[in-house]
């Protein structure tokens, strides 16, 4: 049983297009990130959420706590944008991240 | 700013070798973690580390031992490596609960 769950697994899309990747989770946690793993493997941190919205130019990030759900949502995605993204939520309890097996996406010129 | 640094890159061993994977963090953060990344899995935590001088299991510690004698440096260390322990190995700090997690750039280990 996963604590988080991503869809979809696999997605490609046209450059320009609007993304959305989707995280849910199982467990209490008091925080939700979005990772980023390019091709050649270095993993970074895009966002950290406890409640709302936030934006980071052409990445937005949203979550409802009551729901247990999060998005990543891409505008005008571009092929530097192709790579892993990993959503990752620290559980309330114990201080331990769990992680969803990621989403790979590739952006097509 | 270094952030978190990973020796070595890449590493071949045969089964029964031994070997050290080094975690070095210059943020002063409390928290250190070691994970393994397979096809088709999650990060899964092996071993991680709340402060200086402790350390704890995580979900796959199995075949794998740890040490935190600076804050600075979490080394995980294979005692008689086995095939299944190929992988690649992701060291990360934090400061929770409002910290980003901050990655090495990953070792590569294959067991043959």
């Amino acid at each position: 049983k996963n604590e988080v769950e991503q869809s979809p697994q696999n997605l490609t899309a046209q450059e320009g297009e609007f993304i959305t990747i989707n995280c849910s989770y199982s467990v209490g946690i008091s925080a939700l990130h979005w990772l980023q793993q390019h091709p050649g493997g270095g993993i970074v941190s895009l966002f950290m959420l406890s409640s709302g919205k936030k934006k980071h130019g052409r990445l937005i990030a949203t979550i409802n706590i009551q729901e247990k759900h999060s998005s990543l949502h891409i505008t005008a995605s571009h092929p530097r944008d192709s790579a892993v993204y990993i959503c990752a939520v620290l559980r309330n309890t114990g201080n331990q991240f769990y992680f969803g097996t990621g989403t790979s996406l590739t952006v097509i010129p | 700013n270094a952030g978190v640094t990973q020796t070595p890159k890449f590493r071949v061993l045969k089964t029964g070798q031994s070997m050290t994977l080094l975690c070095a963090q210059d943020m002063n953060h409390e928290y250190m973690y070691w994970y393994r990344q397979d096809p088709g899995m999650g990060l899964r935590l092996i071993h991680y580390s709340v402060g200086e001088g402790t350390t704890a299991k995580g979900e796959v510690p199995d075949g794998y031992n740890v040490s935190r004698l600076k804050k600075q440096n979490f080394l995980l260390g294979l005692e008689s490596a086995a095939p299944s322990q190929t992988s690649v190995y992701f060291c990360a700090s934090s400061e929770p609960p409002n910290s980003p997690l901050h990655f090495g750039n990953g070792t590569r280990l294959t067991v043959t």
